[in-house]
């Protein structure tokens, strides 16, 4: 039983361009959260999702960051137009959303914004 | 959002017991959770209890719960070298979306 699959591992974006980080939830699991881990913090939360739904998206930034689980496919995270304090890790966690039921971590990807 | 707190950073030494500690806010907190992080890697979960419980024992790891205080721990007996990690405590509600999470306590054993 595949865990959450996130790629890539490690992800070189130069100022402007744009990052788009993929994850690929647990088999069975409908939900995916996206954390943002900064050197030295603990995990930021940043967008809950549901299959083709946004549930909360209250830790995004307002611009440049978009999130999508599509019906088909892996969950998304597009950041465009690349800043140097957009590098951090990016850990998306999936859930089937049971009562109790834990968060699940893939292994992130490590953005780094030269 | 939610306050959880965890100190920074412990040390032990091998074969020693360590005791991470964590508060939290949210009085309608219903599960709390321990996972662990080791370099380069995602989190890792160690155990969960109920919110109304005050103990679970998992073989080496002891998790405490006073919920009046509204203060989380975790005991590991026996830290191994292998417990070297970051340790977050989060905690949910089975009426909210959100997991919150603990800044992490970076754990060294010392040889």
């Amino acid at each position: 039983n595949a865990g959450v699959m996130q790629n890539p591992r490690h992800l070189v974006r130069r100022r402007g361009q744009e990052a788009r980080l993929r994850c690929s939830p647990m088999k069975g699991h409908s939900h995916v959260y996206w954390y943002r881990q900064l050197p030295e913090e603990g995990l930021k939360f940043m967008v809950y999702l549901q299959k083709e739904n946004i549930i909360d998206e209250s830790g995004m930034p307002k611009e440049r960051f978009s999130a999508e689980f599509p019906k088909e496919g892996p969950s998304i995270l597009r950041i465009q137009q690349v800043v140097r304090g957009d590098s951090a890790a990016y850990f998306c966690a999936s859930s089937p959303r049971r009562e109790g039921s834990p968060l699940h971590f893939g292994n992130g990807t490590r953005l780094t914004v030269t | 959002g939610e306050d959880v707190e965890q100190s920074l950073f412990l040390s032990v030494r091998e074969g020693d017991s360590s005791v991470i500690n964590c508060t939290y806010t949210d009085s309608s907190s219903t599960y709390l959770y321990w996972y662990k992080q080791e370099p380069g890697a995602g989190l890792q979960l160690l155990t969960y209890i109920f919110s109304n419980m005050d103990m679970k024992q998992d073989q080496r790891l002891t998790v405490l719960l006073n919920k009046k205080d509204k203060h989380l721990s975790l005991r590991i007996a026996d830290t191994q070298t292998g417990d070297s990690a970051i340790y977050f405590c989060a905690e949910t509600s089975n009426t909210g979306n959100q997991f919150y999470f603990g800044t992490g306590t970076s754990l060294t054993v010392i040889p």
